[in-house]
């Protein structure tokens, strides 16, 4: 059975970058069929999707937040990655890492790691 | 980009059934949507995907009290028998280039 699972600080100052990992166990990340993603969901409020990637290194993600983020995977250790810098309080958040097809919808997700952005 | 709308709050007593809705705006009334369950303090889970033409299909373990259907823009969960775990936010997802969620809809189990 597949499960994903998010580690990471759980506190990131303010103007520096949040860093996530999500290793992935009961399947293979190279698998051609899937992408891999991260959403968040800010305290109170609902799901929004950051970006995917696929096992090649082909990336997809939410325009609002493109220029800050960067998802990379490691097909050796069965895991990807989420940094998203330049973070303010608003990026506080429970962040999600979630699996898919391209024209799927999220099937498999993570536990979630709550990120907090403080001084 | 598709935007997905869903009402909030809901309510329905123990035993009851309820229909929670999920509009697709213009010109995606085709679209593909999901389903997602999330109960208090977890993660979401996924529960179906519904086409435009009302076809549904479940994700491993969803008991068989959860449905989908579909007329136009409008995509439909319904719970029948209502039991206390399906207190819950329901969030409908859908896909084109990019990925949506709707606002959710928080339903409570009187």
């Amino acid at each position: 059975q597949l499960q994903l699972q998010e580690s990471g600080p759980g506190l990131v100052k303010p103007s520096e970058t949040l860093s996530l990992t999500c290793a992935v166990s009961g399947g293979s990340i190279d698998r051609t069929t899937y992408y891999w993603g991260w959403i968040r969901q800010p305290p109170g409020k609902g799901l929004e999707w950051i970006g995917s990637i696929y096992y090649s290194g082909t990336t997809y993600d939410n325009p609002s937040l493109n220029s800050r983020l960067t998802i990379s995977v490691d097909k050796s250790k069965n895991q990807f990655s989420l940094k998203l810098s330049s973070v303010t309080a608003a990026d506080t958040a429970v962040y999600y890492c979630a699996r898919h097809s391209y024209s799927t919808p999220v099937d498999s997700w993570g536990q979630g790691t709550l990120v907090t952005v403080s001084s | 980009q598709p935007v997905l709308t869903q009402p909030s709050p809901a309510s329905a007593s123990l035993g009851s059934s309820v229909k929670l809705t999920c509009t697709l705006s213009s010109g995606y009334i085709n679209h593909i949507i999901a389903w997602h369950q999330q109960q208090p303090g977890k993660a979401p889970r996924y529960l179906m995907k519904i086409e435009g033409s009302g076809r549904y299909n479940k994700g491993s373990g969803v008991p068989d009290r959860f449905s989908g259907s579909s007329f136009g823009a409008d995509r439909y969960l319904t719970i029948s028998n209502l039991q206390s775990e399906d207190e819950a936010d329901y969030y409908c997802e859908t896909w084109d280039n990019t990925r949506v969620f709707g606002g959710g809809t928080k339903l409570t189990v009187l």
